[in-house]
């Protein structure tokens, strides 16, 4: 069964510290990996999409990095900001393509800035 | 602002009622999708509609149905409700049918809680 697993569950750092969040995956073969931001009571909004040949892709002070022989990608936010406080969402599409009913979302990781 | 609007943006109701979630996708955009979203669960796909037909679906319960109009707006509609049924409810939609390389953009959500 198609799986992707996030951790922390939780993070807390401090305004203007550096984190990383990391997803694992088990989809094979995929797509391409997504990384969402969604704040507290919005719907998602996405950050960053890589196919399975791109190793990094950057937006802001996000850049999200793939490894598809290891099936990892992380998510690494520079110079936290108090708006960055949010759940961060990995999403896995199948190489099938087809219906949504392929995507294989992760629970997501809920980020807390602290001032 | 994504674009997509959902309404109502809160939805109380008790035990047994039917309650229906309106969602009106981007302009231009042909696929609708439903997704739940409980508390401490990731996103949970329910069903896709592409230009008014059935694309995919998902864990979408029987007491549960959707559909797609001619205009392209969607309606979940969820009946025989139970108290796990308390929910955010998330509608979103892309240009194409494809999943591989669609953006999905999400509304605000609705949230239902069932007392």
């Amino acid at each position: 069964k198609n799986q992707v697993e996030q951790s922390p569950q939780s993070l807390i750092i401090l305004e203007g510290k550096n984190c990383t969040l990391q997803c694992n995956y088990t989809v094979s073969p995929f797509s391409n990996l997504r990384w969402y931001k969604q704040d507290t009571g919005r719907g998602p909004v996405s950050l960053t999409i890589m196919t399975f040949s791109e190793n990094t892709k950057s937006n802001g002070r996000y850049t999200a990095t793939l490894d598809a022989d290891t099936k990892q990608s992380s998510l690494h936010i520079t110079a936290s900001q108090l708006s960055d406080s949010a759940s961060y969402i990995c999403v896995v599409t199948p190489f099938s393509g087809g219906g949504a009913d392929g995507l294989t979302f992760g629970k997501g990781t809920h980020l807390i800035i602290q001032p | 602002d994504s674009g997509v609007t959902q309404t109502p943006k809160h939805l109380i109701t008790a035990t047994g009622q039917r309650v229906t979630l309106r969602c009106s996708p981007r302009s231009g955009d042909l696929s609708v999708y439903w997704y739940q979203q409980s508390l401490d669960q990731g996103l949970q796909f329910l069903i896709q509609y592409y230009n008014g037909e059935e694309r995919a679906k998902g864990n979408i319960l029987e007491r549960f149905s959707a559909q797609q109009f001619p205009d392209l707006h969607s309606e979940l509609n969820l009946s025989s409700l139970e108290l796990g049924d308390s929910a955010l409810y998330f509608c979103a939609s892309s240009p194409r049918d494809g999943i591989a390389k669609n953006i999905q953009y999400f509304g605000a959500g609705t949230r239902l809680s069932v007392l």
